[in-house]
Formats: structure tokens, C-alpha cells, sequence
């Protein structure tokens, strides 16, 4: 059963025209985060909510935002979205916050592609 | 800066052979270890966390074990399999709850 869902899989926008991207959970976790995936890179934290508290990563362009309406729920909206944007956005959720003893559940990702 | 290297980046090995890899960090500001499978088409699993020098770990095939003192957790796989095929992160979990991924080893499994 899928726990951290997201929607959709594909996503193709236009450059410049906002998109927002979807994640749900029924892990009722209190942490749920989104990451940038380039083709060989490292997965690039872009920020983190702890149950409401939103905390931004200082390198995160001022184009990527998020919204957090309830635990469930966890969206990514870019508002102009540039060439560089193409990539796996990944949702992923924790208990808690302490990176400890604590996995992260990911969700399949969403393949972003910019016309 | 803090980075956590992985090599090789690929490998490419015979089913039924034995392989591992590595993970290595700044050790300094250490909190936790861990180590996730993502094949393609999937989300990342988790197979391991680990925090304390010396930790080992196993799941079925799949051990690994952590050094923090010289920052390097290595991750084995013992008779390869076609399913093992994937890519393997680790990330490391700092003290100030940040979590820092590697590039990941790409492992293909030759028939």
C-alpha cells in the first residue's frame, strides 16, 4: 500500500507558466520534506515542514514555495518555472525531525520536464 | 561544507558475485547514517540507519556497517541477484537535523 503519494508521476509545463506539484501521506508524520533530483546529482533538500513549522533551506531560489494545508498534505508550487527546474521532485516523510534512528519514506517522485 | 562521497559511481557485476561500497563523510557534526535502494521507476527504500561506531546491519544479502571515527560506512551485497539491481544512496543525518545525501552508486547486475 502506498504511504507517501505523489501526483502526478510526469508533469510537463511551460517555462515561465507556474506549476505545483502534490504530495500526500498516510503515515501521519510529523515531518514532511521535498527534494530536487538532477540526472546524477544528489538529491538537493529544498525545505522541510515540522507539522506547520516551514523551514527553508538558504539556497533554495525564492521561485520554489511551499504549502502544508494538513499533516496529509504537502505541496510544491514553482511560479516561473526556468529550464534549470527540470527534474525528480521527491516527497518524503519522517516521524520526527531528528535525523536519527528515523528513515525517511519517499514517494515515486514527479519527473518535472519545461518546454 | 559538508559533502558525503560515494564510489564507484557504477558497477557493473556477475550474478552470484559477491560486491561492496562506499560511503564516506565528514565526521564532524554526525548523527546518523543511512542507506537507501532506489530502483527504477520506484521510490528510494530504506535498508538501513545506523548511529553508532561500529554498527552492522544486515537485511537478508544486504549488510553494512559504519565507521564514524574515519567517516565511511561500507554497504555489501553477497551473491548478487538481478533484482539487486538499483541505485544505492546514503545519506548522513547531522546533528542540527539536516540530512545530506551522496550521488548514489549505481549497481548493475549482469546476467
Amino acid at each position: 500500500d502506498a504511504m507517501v503519494i505523489q501526483n502526478p508521476r510526469y508533469q510537463v509545463t511551460q517555462f515561465g507558466k507556474p506549476v505545483t506539484l502534490s504530495c500526500s501521506q498516510t503515515l501521519n508524520h510529523n515531518v514532511m520534506y521535498w527534494y530536487q533530483q538532477k540526472s546524477s546529482q544528489a538529491p538537493k533538500l529544498l525545505f522541510h515542514y515540522y507539522d506547520k513549522d516551514f523551514n527553508n533551506e538558504a539556497d533554495t531560489p525564492d521561485n520554489f514555495q511551499s504549502r502544508r494545508p494538513n499533516t496529509s498534505f504537502c505541496f510544491l508550487d514553482i511560479r516561473s518555472p526556468g529550464l534549470g527546474d527540470a527534474a525528480m521532485y521527491l516527497c518524503a516523510t519522517s516521524r520526527d525531525l531528528r535525523t536519527g534512528n528515523q528513515p525517511q519514506h519517499f514517494g515515486d517522485g514527479t519527473r518535472l520536464s519545461i518546454l | 561544507i559538508l559533502n558525503v562521497e560515494q564510489s564507484p559511481q557504477s558497477l557493473h557485476v556477475q550474478e552470484g558475485d559477491s560486491t561492496n561500497f562506499t560511503c564516506s563523510f565528514p565526521s564532524s557534526n554526525f548523527y546518523a547514517l543511512h542507506w537507501y535502494r532506489w530502483e527504477t521507476a520506484k521510490s528510494p527504500e530504506a535498508l538501513f540507519v545506523m548511529t553508532l561506531n561500529g554498527d552492522e546491519k544486515k537485511k537478508g544479502r544486504i549488510s553494512a556497517t559504519l565507521n564514524t571515527k574515519e567517516g565511511y560506512s561500507y554497504l555489501y551485497i553477497k551473491g548478487s541477484q538481478p533484482e539487486d539491481s538499483a541505485t544505492y544512496l546514503c545519506a548522513l543525518g547531522r546533528r542540527d537535523d539536516k540530512i545530506i545525501f551522496g550521488k548514489g552508486t549505481r549497481l548493475h547486475i549482469l546476467p
